[in-house]
Formats: C-alpha cells, sequence, structure tokens
C-alpha cells in the first residue's frame, strides 16, 4: 500500500508571506497522480491542486504551486501571498492509475495565517 | 448541481446502537468512496464502488462496519453496534471518471459528524 507523509503537524504564516507544506510519499508504481486539498473549518474537502506524475512541469493553479520530486518521492505545496482565507488544514493525497480516484491521504497539516 | 450530499450532518448515540449513514453522490458519476476522518488516523478510505459494486473494502474496519450501493443514486454505511471508538467524520465522495481521464476531480459531501457516547 501506497503510504504518504506530512511531517509538518501545524505552520504558521503572516498574511502576504509566502508558505511551503511538504509531502513525502512510498510507492513503487511508475504513474500516479497526486494532490492537495484543503479543509477549512466549514469542512468541507476542495481540490487545490493536481499533479501526473508523467509531467516534469510542476503545476501551478494562482497562488498555490507545487515542488514535485519524483526520484525523491516529495511533493510539497508552496503558498504565495498568503491570505487569512488560506487558514485550513492540507492534505497531500496518492491516486494510483485505475483506482477510480481512490485516494491516499497523508495525515495533514494545519495551516495558520495570521494578520 | 447540488453536490455529493450526506445526510445526517450530526449523529449522536449511545454505545450499542445501530447507526445508519446517508450518502447520495453526483447523479452520472460511478465511483463513490467512503471516507473516515479521525485526529489520529487522519482520512482513511473505508470502501469504494465502481457501477454500485464493491471494488475495495479492505479499509473497512471492522464486521460491524458494512455498507451498501443498492442503486447508482444512493449509498449507505453502517455501524452495528456502535462504539464510542467510532466517533469521527465520515466522507462520502464520489466521481465520474471515463477510462483514462483522470481529468474529473473527486467531489466530497460535507461529511456526517458521529459521535457515540
Amino acid at each position: 500500500a501506497q503510504t504518504v507523509t506530512q511531517s509538518q503537524p501545524e505552520m504558521s504564516v503572516q498574511e502576504a508571506e509566502t508558505v511551503t507544506l511538504s509531502c513525502t510519499y512510498d510507492t513503487s508504481e511508475n504513474n500516479y497522480y497526486l494532490f492537495w486539498y484543503k479543509q477549512p473549518p466549514s469542512r468541507q474537502m476542495i481540490l487545490v491542486i493536481r499533479q501526473e506524475a508523467y509531467k516534469q512541469q510542476n503545476a501551478t493553479e494562482n497562488r498555490f504551486s507545487v515542488n514535485f520530486q519524483k526520484a525523491a518521492k516529495s511533493f510539497s505545496l508552496k503558498i504565495s501571498d498568503s491570505q487569512l482565507g488560506d487558514t485550513a488544514m492540507y492534505f497531500c493525497a496518492f491516486m494510483k492509475l485505475d483506482s477510480g480516484y481512490a485516494l491516499n491521504f497523508g495525515k495533514g497539516t494545519s495551516l495558520l495565517v495570521t494578520p | 448541481d447540488a453536490g455529493v450530499i450526506q445526510s445526517p450532518r450530526h449523529e449522536v448515540t449511545e454505545m450499542g446502537q445501530e447507526v445508519t449513514l446517508r450518502c447520495k453522490p453526483i447523479s452520472g458519476h460511478d465511483y463513490l468512496f467512503w471516507y473516515r476522518q479521525t485526529m489520529m488516523r487522519g482520512l482513511e478510505l473505508l470502501i469504494y464502488f465502481n457501477n454500485n459494486v464493491p471494488i475495495d473494502d479492505s479499509g473497512m474496519p471492522e464486521d460491524r462496519f458494512s455498507a451498501k450501493m443498492p442503486n447508482a443514486s444512493f449509498s449507505t454505511l453502517k455501524i452495528q453496534p456502535s462504539e464510542p471508538r467510532d466517533s469521527a467524520v465520515y466522507f462520502c465522495a464520489s466521481s465520474g471518471i471515463r477510462r483514462g481521464n483522470y481529468n474529473s476531480p473527486l467531489h466530497f459531501g460535507n461529511g456526517t459528524r458521529l459521535t457515540v457516547t
């Protein structure tokens, strides 16, 4: 089974600053997808960004970008120009192909953005 | 699009009682997932269905847990008898992947917070 590790249970960043959340995973698969999900206090699960393992280019979505290091099995999330609304739990997730979007999640990082 | 609908939003029950959680996936989606979220273990995949058929239930913790999907628009997760350690948030999610196309994201319901006293 694939395991996903998020080594930072809690992080804090000031508004407008940049923060990086780390994620590592363990797999013997060559083709797979990686995701970051955001869970605000409302409990809603929101897809932030997605990366296909066969793509070398790092995914970017507005202020959110990833640093995908396939050989190192590392998938960090960078949030630029942090906003108060970014305060949430962030989950890294792994999906192997042909699993119908069955995701394996890390335990999450709680991010607090302060004024 | 109403999204994935879960009911109830909150459930409080006593140990030993039967609990049934309900889920209505997005119309047209052919995959349905049940996840459990706790502080200690994070988000765990319990079971998932494809076209109403259970594909992988290896995450179901014990025989006390069972899940059904009698049709494409409804699924239940049942715990009988419930125990305090079952207290968690239970999420249902659905996706509508066509073979090889993974651009359709996984859609989560808002979860059911279960408290077993």
